[in-house]
Formats: structure tokens, C-alpha cells, sequence
């Protein structure tokens, strides 16, 4: 038990569009959703926690307008990146966890490349 | 600020030897500790943590030892297998930017174990 998906698992854009990334727990329902960001040979670096029915809590440095959160349901958290920039290409990962933090399942990450 | 270092990109082992994965923290308000093991193109897996108040966990093949005052803990594998090459985060939990109860996860760079035939 404890999968989660992420969809897509890879996708390239064109600078200037929006890009969506769905995370989708299979078999749990998610009260808290994570989303982590990683570039190459660096470490997963949090960029919003989300909870079911809530807004989204921003990490500093992360832009909220840019990066728009939904936590919809207990089983689904989309990530969409707006008026994506060469510079936002990157390797993002989803996390679920059931109540506890320390509990975090990963999703298997969407690699954004924008052109 | 890097809060989580794992100063090793890489390790190689041989089969049935030991391995040990170290990593070093700053901030002494992390409560809780997490080793994940990653494979390419998948998420991280969790492997085994260790609560601030003890020195030791054991679990099968892998302990994690923590030593407080050095602000470092180890992840002992043993014996290793080829199976478990990976990449290994190691991850610290801490109060969110936000403050309030929100809990938060921060990960080392990790490292690249190869355990070789």
C-alpha cells in the first residue's frame, strides 16, 4: 500500500505556457501533500505543503503566483507552474503522508524541460 | 544554508562488506531523522529514522545511529548487496518556514552507493 503517482512523468513546454502536474495518492487518502523541487546531483528542496481543503503553505523563496497548488481532494494535489521560464526547468517530486510528516510517501517525480 | 550534509557523493562497497552512509546536520532543533533510498526515475523510499531522543535503530540489515552532540548519524548496512545500490538522502524533520504546527522534511544532497558483485 502507500503509492502515489505522479502525472505526467515528463513533460516539455514552451516558455511562456503553463505546465500542470498531477499527484495522486492510489490507495491512502492524503490529509497533508508535499511538493519538492530537484536539480541535478542537489538535494529535494520543499516547496509548498498542502493540506485537503486549505491553502497551500509556501516555503520563502518560493513564488506563490507562480507556482499554484490545489489540494482538492484527499487523493489528488496538482502543481502548476505559470508562464513557465527556461529557469524552472527541473525534476519535481510529490510527497502523500496520512497524518505525520515523517510518514511521507514519494511520488515518482515529473521532469519539466522548458524550451 | 545547507541544515543537512551528506559530504560523501558516492560510495562503492563490496558485497558482504559493511556500509556506511554519514551524514551531519546544524540545526539542533530537528526532532527527527530519516534515511530514503532512491532509484533513478522513481521517488525516494523510506528506509529507516531515529527520533532525536535515541542513539540507535535497528532494522534487519540497516541501523541508523545518531550521536546528538556531534550533530552526525550513520547508516550502517550490513551485509550490503548489489540490490541495495542506490542513492541515499538523508533527511532531517523541523518546524515549516511558516512556524504554527506544520512540520517539514529537510534532505541532504544524498549519496550514490554502489555495492559491487
Amino acid at each position: 500500500g502507500a503509492v502515489v503517482s505522479q502525472h505526467p512523468s515528463w513533460v516539455i513546454c514552451k516558455s511562456g505556457t503553463s505546465v500542470k502536474i498531477e499527484c495522486r495518492s492510489l490507495d491512502f487518502q492524503a490529509t497533508t501533500m508535499f511538493w519538492y523541487r530537484q536539480f541535478p546531483k542537489q538535494s529535494l528542496m520543499l516547496m509548498a505543503t498542502s493540506n485537503e481543503g486549505s491553502k497551500a503553505t509556501y516555503e520563502q523563496g518560493v513564488e506563490k503566483d507562480k507556482f499554484l497548488i490545489n489540494h482538492a481532494s484527499l487523493t489528488l494535489s496538482t502543481l502548476t507552474v505559470t508562464s513557465a521560464h527556461p529557469e524552472d526547468s527541473s525534476f519535481y517530486i510529490c510527497s502523500a503522508s496520512r497524518d505525520r510528516v515523517n510518514e511521507q510517501y514519494f511520488g515518482p517525480g515529473t521532469r519539466l524541460t522548458v524550451t | 544554508d545547507q541544515q543537512v550534509k551528506q559530504n560523501s557523493p558516492s560510495l562503492s562497497v563490496q558485497e558482504g562488506r559493511i556500509s556506511i552512509l554519514n551524514c551531519d546536520y546544524t540545526n539542533s532543533m530537528f526532532d527527527y531523522f530519516l534515511w530514503y533510498k532512491k532509484y533513478p526515475a522513481e521517488g525516494p523510499t523510506f528506509l529507516i529514522s531515529i527520533s532525536s531522543i535515541k542513539d540507535k535503530n535497528e532494522d534487519g540489515r540497516f541501523t541508523v545511529f545518531l550521536n546528538k552532540s556531534a550533530k552526525h548519524l550513520s547508516l550502517h548496512i550490513v551485509p550490503s548487496q548489489p540490490g541495495d545500490s542506490a542513492v541515499y538522502f538523508c533527511a532531517a524533520r523541523g518546524r515549516g518556514d511558516s512556524g504554527g504546527s506544520n512540520y517539514k522534511l529537510t534532505f541532504g544532497k544524498g549519496t550514490l552507493l554502489t555495492v559491487n558483485p
